[in-house]
């Protein structure tokens, strides 16, 4: 069964650091990971898509890795702002005909001005 | 593409009624899925459609529970007999490859 770990659960970081979300799943075939975002009471945005047979994803400030054998991605946010502000979560997405999207709990991250 | 739209965006309902949700999903999207999200957590998955056909459903879809996708476009999610422990956001997502989610159906049920 497909389990997918988001650390940190939550963090607080100063304006115009750089950092690292992780995410870990126990099956590594999947047939892409997604990374999206949360704001309070809200859907979710997608931000990034990774198909299994690649390795990264970039868009603007952010970039996604992912080290399938290993069963994990990263999310890189660079020079955050107060507007990063939200929930992370990372959702793999299954082969062998399950396209159900399994999700972590997600990374509260707040950004201080 | 105007987005997953989700109706109703907020729902109140005393125990014991039934209530019903719609999404109607990006036009070319052929598969389509419905979470359940609680305070503090991931979306939990529901069920899934691959146009009008329902491919999988999780357990936690009891038998209150019934998600339909007529001609493979708009779905509904039907609860009958709420419980308390039915609040939660109700998200539907499309995808052809990369999933969009709407904006959810927060269901209270007092």
């Amino acid at each position: 069964k497909q389990e997918v770990t988001q650390i940190p659960a939550a963090l607080s970081v100063p304006e115009g650091e750089n950092l690292v979300l992780n995410c870990s799943f126990t099956d590594s075939a999947i047939y892409n990971l997604q990374w999206f975002r949360q704001d309070p009471g809200k859907g979710l945005t997608s931000l990034l898509l990774i198909q299994s047979s690649q390795r990264e994803q970039t868009s603007g400030r952010l970039n996604a890795s992912l080290d399938k054998s290993s069963g994990r991605s990263t999310l890189y946010i660079a020079a955050s702002q107060p507007g990063d502000s939200a929930t992370y979560l990372c959702a793999v997405n299954g082969e062998l005909g399950t396209y159900k999207y399994i999700f972590g709990t997600g990374t509260r991250l707040k950004v201080l001005a | 593409d105007t987005g997953v739209s989700q109706n109703p965006r907020h729902k109140i309902t005393k125990r014991g009624q039934n209530v019903t949700f719609r999404c109607d999903p990006i036009s070319e999207h052929n598969r389509l899925y419905w979470y359940r999200q609680t305070l503090g957590q991931g979306p939990e998955f529901l069920t899934y459609f691959q146009n009008e056909a329902q491919l999988e459903k999780s357990r936690l879809l009891s038998d209150r529970f019934s998600a339909e996708r007529p001609k493979g476009s708009f779905s509904t999610l039907e609860i009958q007999r709420t419980e308390q422990g039915d609040s939660a956001m109700y998200l539907c997502a499309s995808s052809h490859d990369k999933a969009f989610f709407g904006q959810g159906t927060r269901l209270t049920v007092v």
